[in-house]
């Protein structure tokens, strides 16, 4: 069981949008913790996405955004592409675990 | 350009002790503000923090494995090791070394490839 939750599947036709929730709570995300998004293609280290809740890494399409709104986070992909199936994992940090947190990681499927 | 890697026995029997090294490059673990930590990844399952360290020596681990889990410094100044004991089966997983970057936000900026690990008598 993850602090914080993700929907375990998710899916898209190429060009639409599609957004990943991560619930967490007032100790995590609701305190003010920041978020990070990890992208994990199959058989592969995770890459950071997103971090410090909005911002992207160099080299990391425009197409890709973060975003909070009190004990959640959303990952929002827009103009969605067969490269982009794969697992996302949001990530922040917990005060009363003293300890970084994940999700549990939402497939992408691009239909 | 930053590089990790993990190296160490790819099965273990339970209850035995895990020792796993990251042999790191492009940065120093005396930059203030770096962190290295340890994350792994049980077959088709969650990402799981371990633990840090941290350029000043600071350690902080994960508080379900705090009895577990210690990470030091190797005896080469471009090293971590993790060390695990009282493996079990369900400590079956892909067991991944990570750099943490602070600028304007602190966050995991480079992985290394992982190493898997079984716990299997």
């Amino acid at each position: 069981q993850s602090v914080l939750t993700q929907p375990p599947s998710v899916s898209g036709a190429p060009g639409q949008r599609v957004t990943i929730s991560c619930t967490g709570s007032s100790s995590n995300i609701g305190a003010g913790y920041e978020v990070q998004w990890y992208q994990q293609l199959p058989g592969t280290a995770p890459k950071v996405l997103i971090y410090g809740n909005n911002n992207r890494p160099s080299g990391v399409p425009d197409r890709f955004s973060g975003s909070n709104s009190g004990t959640s986070a959303s990952l929002a992909i827009t103009g969605l592409q067969a490269e982009d199936e794969a697992e996302y994992f949001c990530q922040s940090y917990d005060s009363s675990l003293s300890g970084l947190v994940f999700g549990g990681g939402t497939k992408l499927a691009v239909l | 350009q930053i590089t990790l890697k993990e190296s160490g026995p790819t099965l273990v029997k339970p209850t035995q002790t895990l020792t796993l090294t990251c042999t790191f490059s492009g940065f120093s673990l005396t930059t203030s503000g770096v962190g290295m930590g340890w994350i792994r990844q049980p077959p088709g399952k969650a990402l799981e923090w371990l633990g840090f360290i941290y350029w000043n020596d600071e350690k902080r681990y994960s508080p379900s494995l705090r009895s577990r889990v210690t990470i030091t410094k190797g005896t080469s100044k471009n090293q971590v090791v993790l060390i695990m004991t009282n493996l079990d089966p369900v400590d079956t997983a892909t067991y991944y070394c990570a750099h943490r970057t602070c600028t304007s936000s602190c966050f995991i900026d480079y992985w290394g490839q992982g190493t898997l690990v079984t716990v299997s008598s």
